[in-house]
C-alpha cells in the first residue's frame, strides 16, 4: 500500500547534537512538507517542496535544515542551533492540485 | 494573513451525544481549501474532508457533517451519536488554492473525548 512512513518513530538527542528524520513516500507525490507540533498547539510548517532540488521555508525554519535530492525522500535535519528541538515532527505529502495531504505517523524526538 | 481559529480547546460528552466543534478562519484569498483532520493518540492525521471555498453546501458522511458559511468564515464539524473512538484531536485548516505547493495553517485542535 502507498504511504508515507516516517523514522524513527522515538528519537532522543544530546544537546548541540544535529539529528536527521527520515521522511519516504510511494505515492508518487510532488510536494513534501515538514510540520512541527507542540503540545496543545496546531501544526506549523517548517519546510516544504515542490520539486527535486527545490524547497523553501516555512513559518519556523530557523534551526533547521532540509534536502530533496529523491521525489520519494524528503529528510529533515535538526541542528544544534534549533533552542528548544523537542516536539512531535510530522512530514506530509501532496500532489500538486489541490488534493488532500497524506501524512506520515511523526517522529517523537526529544532532546536528554 | 490566514488564521485559522479553534476556540474549544478541549470537549467532553457521554456517548451517543450529538457535538459540533467550531472552526473560524480569516484570509484575503477568494478562493481557497478549508480542511478538518483527526489525529488519534498515535499521532498520525487522518483527512476527513476537504471544501471549496465556491461550494458552500453543506455535506454528511455518515455520522459526520460540516457547515459551511463564507458569510461568518465558518465551517464547524457535526458529529452526530458520538462514540468512544471518535475521542481524538481535531484540527480545522486552511490552505490557498493555488498551483503548486499548498501550504497548510491549522488551528490549535479542539480535544475531543467521549466518555462511555
Amino acid at each position: 500500500d502507498g504511504g508515507i512512513t516516517q523514522s524513527p518513530k522515538y528519537l532522543f538527542r544530546k544537546e548541540g547534537q544535529n539529528v536527521t528524520l527520515s521522511c519516504e513516500q510511494n505515492l508518487n507525490h510532488d510536494a513534501m512538507y515538514w510540520y512541527r507540533q507542540d503540545p496543545g498547539q496546531g501544526l506549523r510548517l517548517i519546510y516544504y517542496s515542490q520539486i527535486v532540488n527545490d524547497f523553501q521555508k516555512g513559518d519556523i525554519a530557523e534551526g533547521y535544515s532540509v534536502s530533496r535530492e529523491k521525489k520519494e525522500s524528503f529528510p529533515l535535519t535538526v541542528t544544534s542551533a534549533q533552542k528548544n528541538p523537542t516536539a512531535f515532527y510530522l512530514c506530509a505529502s501532496n500532489r500538486l492540485t489541490g488534493h488532500g495531504y497524506t501524512f506520515g505517523s511523526g517522529t517523537r524526538l526529544t532532546v536528554v | 494573513a490566514q488564521k485559522v481559529t479553534q476556540a474549544q480547546t478541549e470537549i467532553s460528552v457521554v456517548e451517543k451525544e450529538d457535538v459540533t466543534l467550531d472552526c473560524v478562519y480569516e484570509t484575503r484569498d477568494t478562493t481557497y481549501y478549508l480542511f478538518w483532520y483527526k489525529q488519534p493518540p498515535s499521532g498520525e492525521l487522518v483527512f476527513l474532508i476537504r471544501r471549496n471555498s465556491f461550494d458552500e453546501q453543506n455535506e454528511i458522511s455518515g455520522r459526520y457533517s460540516w457547515n459551511f458559511q463564507k458569510s461568518t468564515s465558518s465551517f464547524n464539524f457535526t458529529i452526530t451519536a458520538s462514540q468512544v473512538v471518535d475521542s481524538a484531536v481535531y484540527f480545522c485548516a486552511l490552505s490557498e488554492a493555488r498551483e503548486g505547493a499548498q501550504k497548510l495553517v491549522f488551528g490549535q485542535g479542539t480535544r475531543l473525548t467521549i466518555n462511555p
